[in-house]
């Protein structure tokens, strides 16, 4: 089976860090992303991994550790439009597709 | 204008009517993808397509039929609409790279 558990809710401070973490259990692993979802909106892109480690963008910085089946997304210095839901979303292997498995995010509020 | 649309954006329809979901991508994106989103699901594929002529069900396909004729466009039709069918849509697209699904701005709908 595949499952994707990431927290429902988290509340953090204008300014601070902030990680949210994501496990995975998939028949298959080719890839995690992140993604950014405004309420009302689209979700957009925000992150990649498919190899063990630390990928850094900007203000976002995304974490894989695939024997641990583990991934957080760190966010600094925290903005108030930074306040949206976070989905982390795994890639199997499955032929020619690009399938992802999404997990059912994680909402931020970014407080004063 | 150049991207992913959705049409309509907001729909209401009844118990038993066919309704159309419209998605159309101006990058000439191999991939396409249809989800629902709903509170405490997620984002969950209904249906993608690789290609053209080329289209494959996804974790809740039961209610759905789509179609690929040409590249840019991805209809979602629900042949006989049911409450349970009442959510947002989102389509989306990704290239070869397959490392990046950019998604159209979503159709709300509620069946009655």
């Amino acid at each position: 089976g595949q499952n994707i558990d990431q927290p429902t809710e988290m509340t953090a401070t204008e300014g601070a860090i902030v990680q949210i973490n994501c496990t995975y259990q998939t028949s298959g692993f080719n890839g995690l992303f992140w993604y950014q979802q405004h309420a009302g909106e689209a979700p957009t892109f925000l992150s990649y991994n498919v190899l063990d480690g630390l990928e850094e963008k900007g203000r976002f910085s995304s974490f894989l550790s695939r024997s641990k089946g583990y991934s957080y997304l760190l966010l600094k210095e925290l903005q108030m439009k930074d306040s949206a839901s976070y989905l982390c979303a795994v890639r199997g292997y499955g032929g020619a597709t690009n399938k992802l498995i999404f997990g059912t995010g994680t909402l931020l509020a970014v407080q004063p | 204008d150049a991207g992913i649309t959705q049409s309509p954006r907001y729909k209401i329809t009844e118990t038993g009517r066919q309704v159309t979901l419209m998605c159309h991508q101006t990058w000439s994106h191999s991939y396409m993808f249809w989800y629902r989103q709903d509170l405490g699901h997620g984002l969950r594929l209904i249906y993608y397509s690789a290609a053209a002529d080329i289209t494959d069900k996804g974790e809740v396909p039961d209610g759905y039929v789509v179609s690929r004729s040409k590249t840019e466009n991805f209809p979602l039709t629900l042949e006989s609409a049911t409450r349970s069918q009442t959510s947002v849509y989102f389509c989306a697209s990704s290239g070869t790279s397959q490392n990046e699904q950019f998604f159209g701005p979503g159709t709300r709908l509620t069946v009655l």
